[in-house]
């Protein structure tokens, strides 16, 4: 169940702050994601990395910035935090190239409430 | 664009009955169409895929349909528990590319006991 792991669980922080979480994946997958949930339940995408190189960006503010130092880690910075910043962000990540595992797993998300 | 629906929000059913949640797909290239369930403050977790060669798929309560032509793909639970209440999230991925999932809206499954 640990596959998958995320810190911090929760934060909470003050509008204009900047702040980061932190994803790390023990399953030798070479595909990860960043995911935010907001408070209707949407699961939308925001950016995906293979082997440290990005390869989806959506339509996200500038303020977010991605960083995979390495295949197993890929951490999320928020600059100038807004409120509407407060959602659930799930990292998940994949195995690419092998059809027998398409399948992403979640990591256990980061509760993000700004005040 | 790539666009995924899912119907219905909502769905309430008594235990022991059947539920049935659909999906729609635009993307024809669409090739691998999983199933999550989230229950609530969980992360969402893989209960069924299935593949387009494949039509349907079934993993003892749950099954999994697929039509092609129709871009139609759903979710069928039988017997259904309590335990069976979550938000289940239907996707549509192609297995090349970015791989990149597109996730429907959500059903939010209450079974009554």
């Amino acid at each position: 169940d640990t596959a998958v792991s995320q810190t911090p669980k929760y934060l909470v922080t003050q509008m204009g702050n900047d702040k980061s979480i932190k994803c790390e994946q023990n399953l030798g997958h070479d595909t990860m994601y960043w995911y935010k949930q907001d408070s209707k339940k949407f699961l939308k995408i925001m950016f995906s990395y293979n082997n440290k190189e990005l390869i989806i960006n959506e339509t996200v503010p500038n303020r977010f910035s991605p960083k995979s130092p390495d295949k197993a880690h890929l951490n999320l910075h928020i600059n100038s935090l807004e409120l509407g910043d407060s959602a659930v962000y799930f990292c998940a990540s994949r195995r690419r190239g092998q059809t027998s595992t398409d399948t992403q797993y979640f990591g256990p998300g980061t509760r993000l409430t700004v005040l | 664009g790539e666009n995924v629906e899912q119907h219905p929000s909502t769905l309430s059913v008594q235990e022991g009955d059947s539920a049935v949640i659909k999906c729609t797909y635009s993307d024809s290239a669409s090739n691998y169409f999983p199933w999550y369930k989230q229950e609530l403050g969980k992360r969402p977790q893989l209960i069924i895929d299935i593949r387009s060669n494949v039509g349907e798929k079934k993993d003892q309560r749950i099954a999994v349909t697929l039509n092609k032509t129709a871009k139609h793909f759903s979710l069928h639970i039988t017997e259904t528990q309590p335990e069976d209440s979550a938000v289940y999230f239907c996707a549509a991925s192609k297995t090349s590319g970015t791989y990149k999932y597109i996730f429907g809206t959500g059903t939010r499954l209450k079974v009554l006991a």
